[in-house]
Formats: C-alpha cells, structure tokens, sequence
C-alpha cells in the first residue's frame, strides 16, 4: 500500500528547532515531487514547502523561508524539514505529501497521518 | 500569490440533497485547481484534480468544473460520508494555496 508516515513531532520553546522525518513506501520515492503541508487546529491548510526528486529543486513559503529546510533522502526513502527559529505560529499539524504526477505543479494524491508541532 | 476564495464558509444540507461549492482564484489558473475532503483528526484526501478530472476511486456523484477565475464542486447526491470540511487548491504557481474551506454539516 502506498503509504507516508510522519514523525519528529513535540513540543518544543521558542527559538529551538526540530526536524521532521516522513517515511514513503510502495512507490519510487525518487519520481515524485514531495511536500510540506501545515494545518493549525481548527484552521486550514498552509503550503510549507516542496522539493523536487533529485533535490535539485525547492520552494519555500514565506512565512517559514530562511527558517526551515527541506530535503530528502531517495536511498532511505525519507522526506525531512529542519525546523530553526521556531516561532508560536508555527504550531500546527505537518503533513508530508506526494505530488500526483511527479511534476512541480501537481495536485497531492497521499498524505501522511500528520505529526504535531508545538511550540511553547 | 494568488488568492483562493471559497463560499460558502459554511454550508448546511440534507442527506439526497445536491450541494455546489464555489472556489475564486485571484488571478487565472487555467485549470490547475484540485480539491479536497478533510474530515476531523483526518489528513485530506484528494478528491478532482485538473478542475474537473477525478481521482481514482472517488465515487461519480462528486464532479468539478471551472476554469480560470471560477470553479465549482458539486456533489450530485449527498451521503451520510460526505459532511466534512471541503478545500480548493490552486497549483498553477508552485506558491500553492488553498481556499479557506467549506464546511458540510447535516441540516
């Protein structure tokens, strides 16, 4: 079954940092265009950032550019986002996903289950 | 970046009943906007792709249309599965965005 799974959620203060992994299985990772979608509970979704397959290229939002980056590694088949400078606003559920073609304008097919971030 | 608009906010409807969200982009699109179904606690799932392409395994009585500026979501006979939270998202910029939501809840 074509799956992401999420983890490297918590708390963390203001200021401090946290990395997220997310975890693609039954499809070749390396083909896809992956991304970083962000949820505050009870709100709607935000756009984080994206990274092609060969990491040769990435986007970022504004609100988080210059503070997060993304990568990703295709041998483990594991997308990541380095979270530096963490600010309250950025307290939210992250999703990782999968871009339905492979291309940078693609709508998002699968989704991860999320993974909590607070900061506090 | 373009700006999604989505109305209703929030929407009330019967089971049987067909409903029609709206999604305004600020700027065209052509037809890159997808949608989305997100019910609580739950990761959204992608419902049309291409503003009127489904994806795989949706069921036919959910359909989109629009190109440009304005787009349409309609769902032709409401089942007890459907009362959740709808997005439209526009990927014609890799700045994607998403309208703010509809929410679908039982009269």
């Amino acid at each position: 079954e074509v799956q992401l799974v999420e983890s490297g959620g918590g708390l963390v203060k203001p200021g401090g940092s946290l990395r997220l992994s997310c975890a693609a299985s039954a499809f070749k990772f390396s083909s896809y265009f992956m991304t970083w979608v962000r949820q505050v509970p009870g709100k709607g979704l935000e756009w984080v950032s994206s990274i092609s397959g060969s990491s040769g290229y990435m986007y970022y939002g504004d609100s988080v550019k210059g503070r997060f980056t993304i990568s990703r590694d295709n041998a483990k088949n594991s997308l990541y986002l380095q979270m530096d400078s963490l600010r309250a606003e950025d307290t939210a559920v992250y999703y990782c996903a999968r871009g339905r073609v492979g291309a940078l304008r693609d709508a998002f097919d699968i989704w991860g289950q999320g993974t909590m971030v607070t900061v506090s | 970046d373009i700006q999604m608009t989505q109305s209703p906010s929030t929407l009330s409807a019967s089971v049987g009943d067909r409903v029609t969200i709206t999604c305004r982009a600020s700027q065209s699109i052509s037809s890159w906007l997808a949608w989305y179904q997100q019910k609580p606690g739950k990761a959204p799932k992608l419902l049309i792709f291409k503003a009127s392409s489904l994806e795989s395994g949706v069921p036919s009585r959910f359909s989109g249309s629009g190109s440009g500026t304005e787009f349409t979501l309609t769902i032709s006979s409401l089942q007890p599965d459907d009362f959740a939270t709808y997005y439209c998202q526009q990927y014609n910029s890799y700045l994607y965005t998403f309208g703010q939501g509809t929410k679908l809840d039982i009269k």
